[in-house]
């Protein structure tokens, strides 16, 4: 089966500490995606990659960090520098083909820093 | 920037049609998206406008109005299992990665 994979579902981690979110997809897709997800904040952007080695900052891409050396994982470092890093984050891709380009979610995961 | 902007929450009972506006404002326009997403679930998309006009698929239907920078989504012959969050979203300035908004929380009962 294609698809994304987020692990893991659930992230509890102290404040200061580094955390590393994976984002692994089999749809060979050129193009991945990071989102942040809180409670009536819709979906911001973070990072995003259309191509292997390259990557590009979303709105709200201060104190993240992402690397893409493999076309099928993106993963996301939430830095100590991430003020409040507590919320769902969301990976995503797509074939980066733009306009009617559709995004496939993976499940989230949640972190909380405690 | 892309900034856009649809209700916080709306509630319809069973059976009934409910209508999601969506308001955009862009630099550059490749078109709109609705993406659907459950309680702690994952968004999944429904449908996109490129031109201007409706667009049918089942039970949902989207619409675009690129003149006055507006759609809607249409949900006809509501079912509970529509309690969901819906999302519009455009591609950023460069087309490169979509921008949501914050989506509108619609609440079936029966």
């Amino acid at each position: 089966d294609g698809g994304i994979t987020q692990s893991p579902k659930y992230l509890f981690r102290k404040e200061g500490q580094n955390v590393t979110l994976s984002c692994e997809q089999n749809l060979n897709h050129d193009a991945m995606y990071w989102y942040r997800q809180d409670p009536g904040q819709g979906l911001r952007l973070i990072y995003y990659s259309q191509i292997v080695n390259d990557f590009q900052k979303g709105d709200i891409a201060e104190g993240y960090s992402v690397s893409r050396e493999k076309k099928e994982s993106f993963p996301l470092t939430v830095t100590s520098a991430q003020k409040n890093p507590t919320a769902f984050y969301l990976c995503a891709s797509s074939q980066g083909q733009g306009g009617s380009d559709t995004q496939y979610f993976g499940p989230g995961t949640r972190l909380t820093v405690l | 920037g892309q900034s856009l902007e649809q209700p916080s929450e709306v509630t319809a009972v069973e059976g009934a049609i409910v209508q999601i506006n969506c308001t955009y404002q862009t630099s550059g326009f490749y078109g709109l998206s609705w993406y659907q997403q459950h309680d702690g679930g994952a968004p999944t998309f429904l449908s996109y406008n490129a031109l201007d006009g409706l667009e049918e698929t089942g039970r949902f239907s989207s619409f675009l109005s690129r003149s006055d920078s507006y759609g809607y989504l249409l949900l006809q012959e509501l079912q509970m299992k529509d309690s969901a969050s819906y999302f519009c979203a455009v591609l950023n300035q460069a087309g490169t990665a979509l921008i949501f908004g914050k989506g509108t929380t619609l609440s079936v009962s029966s």
